[in-house]
């Protein structure tokens, strides 16, 4: 059974820096590429970042460009968001999610980032 | 970007009764592989979004058969042959042709 569980959400001050994990299960992580995708509470869905299976190709919204890096870690079967100077706008749901050609398959059940003085 | 726009915002069905959800994109979702990336997703109340419908048609593993999407180009429909009380949540579709992935604003589906 395929599954994605996100750790690592928290309340953090605007300024202030997070890491996401997304541990891999019940698949060969190595072989997909992966997502990361966010969601305020009672809102859509927003699109955040992206990485190939080896970690050489990486993409990300503009909104956070600059300030989150996602990689993986094929060996721990992890994929990761290092979150940098967070801003208020970035407090969501963050979701993993697992992609085969171009769809979106598989999402984790989400951790909540909460960025707040 | 490319923009998703779901019509209606919300729907209230009589269990056993059809549905229907329109999605609109501002640019043609067809690749040139021939294929056009256009996916349909139902997120249940406290749970993360499901795969239900992919490449416009195709249902995802494990789908019930209700569930058919259509469409081509920039305009697409899911349609719910006898919606059920499990139905229930909110539906997105999006588009995969390039990023950044964009997403519908999403419609509410309640039973009555």
């Amino acid at each position: 059974e395929v599954q994605l569980v996100e750790s690592g959400g928290n309340l953090v001050q605007p300024g202030g820096s997070l890491r996401l994990s997304c541990a891999a299960s019940g698949f060969t992580f190595s072989s997909y590429w992966m997502h990361w995708v966010r969601q305020v509470p009672g809102k859509g869905l927003v699109w955040v970042s992206r990485i190939n299976t080896d970690g050489s190709s990486t993409r990300y919204a503009d909104s956070v460009k600059g300030r989150f890096t996602i990689s993986r870690d094929s060996a721990k079967n992890t994929l990761y968001l290092q979150m940098n100077s967070l801003r208020v706008e970035d407090t969501a749901v963050y979701y993993c999610a697992r992609v085969l050609g171009y769809r979106v398959e598989f999402w984790g059940q989400g951790t909540q980032v909460t960025v707040s003085s | 970007d490319i923009v998703m726009t779901q019509t209606p915002l919300s729907l209230s069905v009589t269990p056993g009764q059809p549905a229907s959800i329109s999605c609109k994109s501002s640019q043609s979702l067809l690749h040139s592989d021939g294929k056009t990336y256009l996916s349909w997703y139902l997120q249940k109340p406290g749970q993360s979004p499901q795969l239900l419908i992919y490449e416009v048609s195709n249902r995802f593993s494990g789908v019930p058969d209700r569930f058919s999407g259509s469409g081509s180009g920039t305009d697409f429909t899911l349609k719910i042959s006898r919606v059920e009380a499990e139905d229930v949540g909110v539906y997105y579709c999006m588009q995969s042709i390039q990023l950044p992935l964009t997403f519908g604003g999403g419609t509410k589906v309640e039973i009555k």
